[in-house]
């Protein structure tokens, strides 16, 4: 079967780093993608992986362990626009299936 | 046009009503795809289009809901006999391919009352 898993809900403090897990299981697989998406608003494109290890964008790092099926989202020097859900989501045979979703907080 | 655009953004129908929803994908994009996002919940995947690929319907919850997509381009998700658990915001994405990552529209918000 297919199953993809994350937190919730997470806080942190401006300024700092952020993790964010997400595991997943599935027969197909072509890549694992990350998506912001702010309340009210529609999902945007973060990264992709589609190899093992690090892929860094600017303040953002994405990882991947296929053999694990585990990857993390890393958010460095928070800043408050960056409270919003972030939606792990693995490419099935062209489509993707997304995660219910991290609800993020960045307090003061 | 620049992103894809859906319509109507809002949507309040009454029970056992029919409700169509319309998206305009980016120009060039052959795969397109609907979600729906119940409150707090996750994206649930609904159908994709690619092309003139017959489309994958296999997110599509029961019967009551179809879709189809005219000359490769605009489409238009179809609820008959609209249930309360119906309500959610209808998302449509689209791409040049997974690969590159989906561009989704703002969304329809139906409300079944």
């Amino acid at each position: 079967g297919q199953n993809i898993d994350q937190p919730t809900e997470m806080t942190a403090t401006e300024g700092a780093i952020v993790q964010i897990n997400c595991t997943y299981q599935t027969s197909g697989f072509n890549g694992l993608f990350w998506y912001q998406q702010h309340a009210g608003e529609a999902p945007t494109f973060l990264s992709y992986n589609v190899l093992d290890g690090l892929e860094e964008k600017g303040r953002f790092s994405s990882f991947l362990s296929r053999s694990k099926g585990y990857s993390y989202l890393l958010l460095k020097e928070l800043q408050m626009k960056d409270s919003a859900s972030y939606l792990c989501a693995f490419d099935n045979t062209d489509k993707l299936i997304f995660g219910t979703g991290t609800r993020l907080q960045v307090f003061p | 046009g620049a992103g894809v655009s859906q319509s109507p953004s809002n949507k309040v129908t009454e029970k056992g009503k029919d409700v169509e929803l319309r998206c305009d994908p980016i120009s060039g994009h052959t795969a397109l795809y609907w979600y729906r996002q119940s409150l707090g919940q996750g994206l649930e995947f609904l159908i994709y289009f690619q092309g003139n690929s017959a489309p994958d319907k296999s997110g599509l919850p029961s019967d009551r809901f179809s879709a189809e997509r005219t000359g490769g381009s605009v489409s238009t998700l179809t609820i008959q006999r609209t249930q309360q658990e119906d309500s959610a915001v209808y998302l449509c994405a689209s791409s040049i391919g997974a690969y590159y990552g989906y561009t989704f529209g703002s969304g329809t918000r139906l409300t079944v009352v």
